[in-house]
């Protein structure tokens, strides 16, 4: 069994400051993590994500995430927030061993970027 | 086209009528998924199917709900006598396997039942 928290349904940062979205997980196996961004009225796309060697993994638009499995955690962070940056996130997390790896994704966190 | 299409992109329908929604995945992946959006509860994982085995219709709400997909490709839900809180955005997304491999989303079908 899988399952996602992502902390916090909306998230508001100032223009430049650190944006920093949590996501913990529960897996029984080890876990492929990704972080997937919708634009307003768009379908989802891939950020970053996870799946063997490195921890800290370098995603597009200067994103970043780091796997920490001690803390079952994957949260998503980029220095300096761009007023483009704003729109819905949503953590993911798929089995890495078994015969069906299905994906199973977060409620989503709205980030909001003031100027 | 290179991405998923879905049409319609909108759909508006009375309450009991019958409705299709319509995904075109990226040639050549066999993974196709079908996800509902509603206002405020993220993603609900609907089907799956993956080559020619057997889809997965666990996360189907209601016996109203069935999907296809035909000669591997396009795929289509289906609902049935639709009520009001079928009301969604309906997305559709395609991956070369499953599990590590991204998903690529269409745009979605913005379901409303008056």
């Amino acid at each position: 069994a899988q399952s996602v928290t992502q902390l916090g349904s909306h998230v508001s940062v100032s223009e430049g400051a650190l944006v920093l979205l949590r996501c913990n997980y529960s897996s029984s196996v080890p876990p492929y993590l990704f972080w997937y961004v919708q634009y307003p009225n768009q379908g989802l796309q891939l950020l970053l994500k996870y799946t063997t060697g490195a921890t800290l993994v370098k995603g597009i638009n200067g994103f970043e995430a780091e796997f920490k499995k001690s803390e079952t955690s994957f949260h998503l962070t980029k220095p300096s927030a761009h007023m483009s940056d704003a729109a819905e996130y949503f953590c993911a997390v798929s089995p890495s061993s078994g015969g069906y790896q299905k994906v199973t994704f977060g409620t989503g966190t709205k980030l909001q970027v003031i100027p | 086209g290179a991405g998923v299409s879905q049409s319609p992109s909108n759909k508006v329908t009375e309450k009991g009528k019958d409705v299709e929604l319509r995904c075109d995945p990226i040639s050549g992946h066999t993974a196709l998924y079908w996800y509902r959006q509603s206002l405020g509860q993220g993603l609900e994982f609907l089907i799956y199917f993956q080559g020619n085995s057997a889809p997965d219709k666990s996360g189907l709400p209601s016996d109203r709900f069935s999907a296809e997909r035909t000669g591997g490709s396009v795929s289509t839900l289906t609902i049935q006598r639709t009520q009001q809180e079928d009301s969604a955005v309906y997305l559709c997304a395609s991956s070369s396997r499953q599990g590590t491999d991204t998903q690529y989303f269409g745009p979605g079908t913005r379901l409303t039942v008056l």
